[in-house]
């Protein structure tokens, strides 16, 4: 089955650039998903379509995409930004749907 | 303003089909391009995807659960229901539901239910 890869944790400090990866083979072919969830939250959208941003997000947010790699990037962390993030798309298939990474626990130091 | 909400039972048995409600407001599901899908995360880990159903009635399924999920909406009442037959104690999960926009994003969520699964 199809598989996204994300590290499991990035720790910064407040104010740094947060770099948050998501590799799979299908990336350069399917748009890329990112949220944000909070502890005993619901998950929220943060980007779409690899690097669109959602109206309410702040401008800090940004995503990227490389070959089968994308990148949501945190720009001037604060430590509201602590939470788990994770990507989301489909396999070029079909035959996954949708898939998400295991996460990425950021935590800001 | 669109919400959703899940409901159902908090507690299952093993073996049991477990029942799901997503109960909608602010969007139709008869609108093109509008879809609801289910998905879980067990206490510490990751969300997992589990079905999809869309304005046109065309359902999508997890392969690796689909021959236990069936996924439905009435219109008419707003809801989306998802059904998972014979559970087991790891299908221990919060379970949401969100809207799926045109756009193929999942922008609105509800605020998930837990569902235990134990004798």
């Amino acid at each position: 089955s199809y598989e996204l890869t994300q590290p499991p944790s990035v720790s910064v400090s407040p104010g740094q650039t947060a770099r948050i990866t998501c590799s799979g083979d299908a990336l350069p072919k399917q748009y890329a998903y990112w949220y944000q969830q909070k502890p005993g939250q619901a998950p929220v959208l943060v980007i779409y379509e690899d690097s669109e941003r959602p109206s309410g997000i702040p401008e800090r947010f940004s995503g990227s995409s490389s070959g089968t790699t994308v990148t949501l990037t945190i720009s001037g962390v604060q430590a509201e930004d602590e939470a788990d993030y994770y990507c989301q798309s489909a396999d070029s298939s079909g035959t996954s749907h949708v898939v998400f990474g295991g996460g990425t626990k950021l935590t800001v130091l | 303003q669109v919400t959703l909400r899940e409901s159902g039972p908090a507690l299952v048995k093993p073996t049991q089909t477990l029942t799901l409600t997503c109960t909608f407001s602010g969007f139709s599901l008869s609108t093109s391009g509008m879809c609801v899908s289910w998905f879980r995360q067990p206490p510490g880990k990751a969300l997992e995807w589990l079905a999809l159903i869309d304005w046109d009635d065309d359902k999508y399924y997890s392969t690796s659960l689909k021959t236990r999920l069936t996924i439905s909406k009435d219109t008419s009442k707003n809801q989306v229901v998802l059904t998972m037959t014979n559970m087991d104690p790891v299908d221990t999960a919060t379970y949401y539901c969100a809207r799926m926009d045109a756009a193929g994003t999942f922008d609105i969520w509800g605020q998930g239910t837990m569902v235990t699964v134990s004798s």
